[in-house]
């Protein structure tokens, strides 16, 4: 069955930090994509990246990068010197064969000024 | 570019009434998916309607239902309401599917139970 794991629940780290969240899944596809999307305080998700199964280049925007193995079936997310503004619930998702997005259960997090 | 616009944003019911829900998604989106976000369940995937047709269901009760407008605007609609389904409900639309390309959400509405 697919799925999405997210292990930390919460993280909190002070401004000017790295941190790291994890997303591991599970599927039987050799195609499929993986998403993260972020929730802020607002409510509204928005899309942050998405990745196609057979491209395991890491990926870099700004000051976030997205590092994606299939061996271990990871799709990590860093934020390098984190502010205050990425303060938020964190998505990782994965499209199964129906076409249908399988969500993780989200990772708060808490960048203390 | 207008976003996805969903109302009402807030609603108060009673067990065993109903609800319609709306969802204007961004222009030229033909895909519009339904989530349910609750603290205990986390993000649901409810359905999916792309140019008119239902392409996808979540593990949902046949109380919750959903159609497309030929204009891609959605409406969901919950019948004989349940505590449980005190929830915040939001919409999100992208031009090709919620699995092949980015998908823009809405604020959502926060409905509430009694």
């Amino acid at each position: 069955a697919q799925k999405v794991t997210q292990a930390q629940t919460e993280i909190s780290v002070v401004e000017k930090e790295d941190v790291t969240l994890d997303c591991v899944y599970e599927t039987r596809d050799t195609t499929y994509y993986l998403f993260w999307y972020k929730q802020p305080p607002s409510g509204e998700l928005v899309f942050l990246i998405r990745r196609n199964s057979f491209d395991e280049q890491n990926e870099i925007s700004g000051r976030y990068s997205w590092n994606f193995q299939k061996s271990t079936s990871s799709f990590n997310f860093t934020i390098t010197a984190s502010q205050v503004v990425d303060s938020a619930v964190y998505f990782c998702a994965l499209s199964d064969r129906n076409y249908q997005l399988i969500w993780g259960a989200g990772t708060k997090l808490i960048i203390k000024p | 570019k207008a976003g996805v616009t969903q109302t009402p944003r807030y609603l108060i019911k009673t067990r065993g009434q109903q609800v319609t829900l709306s969802c204007s998604p961004i222009s030229g989106h033909r895909s519009v998916s339904w989530y349910q976000q609750t603290p205990g369940q986390g993000l649901q995937f409810l359905f999916e309607y792309f140019s008119e047709t239902q392409r996808n269901k979540g593990n949902f009760p046949g109380r919750f239902s959903g159609r497309q407008f030929s204009n891609s605007r959605s409406e969901m609609n919950v019948s004989t309401l349940e505590l449980g389904d005190s929830a915040l409900y939001l919409c999100a639309s992208s031009s090709q599917g919620q699995s092949y390309n980015e998908q823009f959400f809405g604020p959502g509405t926060r409905l509430t139970v009694l």
